[in-house]
């Protein structure tokens, strides 16, 4: 199946730990994002690569890194984990940056940071 | 800055009935205007999309949105709303100048049966 795949799908773990979140995409598409779903439901872009390049930073602790080894893959690495990280952590695609394109959604990482 | 408002919580509406979900924006620029729904515990899924042309906008299971520059508005609509319609939707925008697609805080539409 074409689509937007995440692993894991959920992560329990407790504070302080570092874990790391993976995302793959089979679509094709050159553009890769980040978004984070707080528990009530608000969704923020936290990054996004365009062929492997950063283009899209928001304010968000530096303990957060992403990581793009090719234009079908973008991992998202957090250190030193807080309450505050328990969220959905959402990857998406597009087939390029522009303000055009639709992006299509992985399934999500619900992430419990205990 | 870009910024999108969904002004209901939640949408009540029984079964055949036409809903609306409202959404409103603001950019700089030519605006880019999505629709997306969320079903429990999964990921966003695109209904629709108004980047230029035609005001009425048709995407998937039967939902339209209507494009009013004048009010700012993206408004979802349906005619005749199914149970199986229930979920979370969110509205988004995207300006000219921007790389970010900027979400709504979301609807969530309860039609009964």
């Amino acid at each position: 199946d074409t689509a937007v795949s995440q692993t894991p799908k959920y992560l329990v773990t407790q504070m302080g730990n570092d874990k790391s979140i993976k995302c793959e995409q089979n679509l094709g598409h050159d553009t890769m994002y980040w978004y984070k779903q707080d528990s009530k439901k608000f969704l923020k872009i936290m990054f996004s690569y365009n062929n492997k390049e950063l283009i899209i930073n928001e304010t968000v602790p530096n303990r957060f890194s992403p990581k793009s080894p090719d234009k079908a893959h973008l991992n998202l690495h957090i250190n030193s984990l807080e309450l505050g990280d328990s969220a959905v952590y959402f990857c998406a695609s597009s087939q390029a940056p522009l303000n055009t394109d639709t992006q299509y959604f992985g399934p999500g990482t619900r992430l419990t940071v205990l | 800055a870009q910024s999108v408002a969904q002004p209901e919580d939640q949408v009540n509406v029984a079964e055949g009935n036409p809903l609306t979900v409202k959404c409103t924006y603001s950019v700089s620029g030519n605006p880019y205007l999505f629709w997306y729904v969320q079903y429990p515990n999964r990921g966003l899924q695109f209904l629709l999309k108004y980047i230029t042309g035609d005001n009425l906008v048709k995407g998937s299971y039967g939902f339209e949105a209507e494009f009013n520059k004048s009010q700012t508005s993206f408004h979802l609509k349906k005619p005749s709303a199914l149970v199986s319609d229930s979920a979370l939707y969110f509205c988004a925008v995207r300006a000219d100048s921007s790389y970010k697609l900027i979400f709504g805080s979301g609807t969530r539409l309860l039609v009964r049966p």
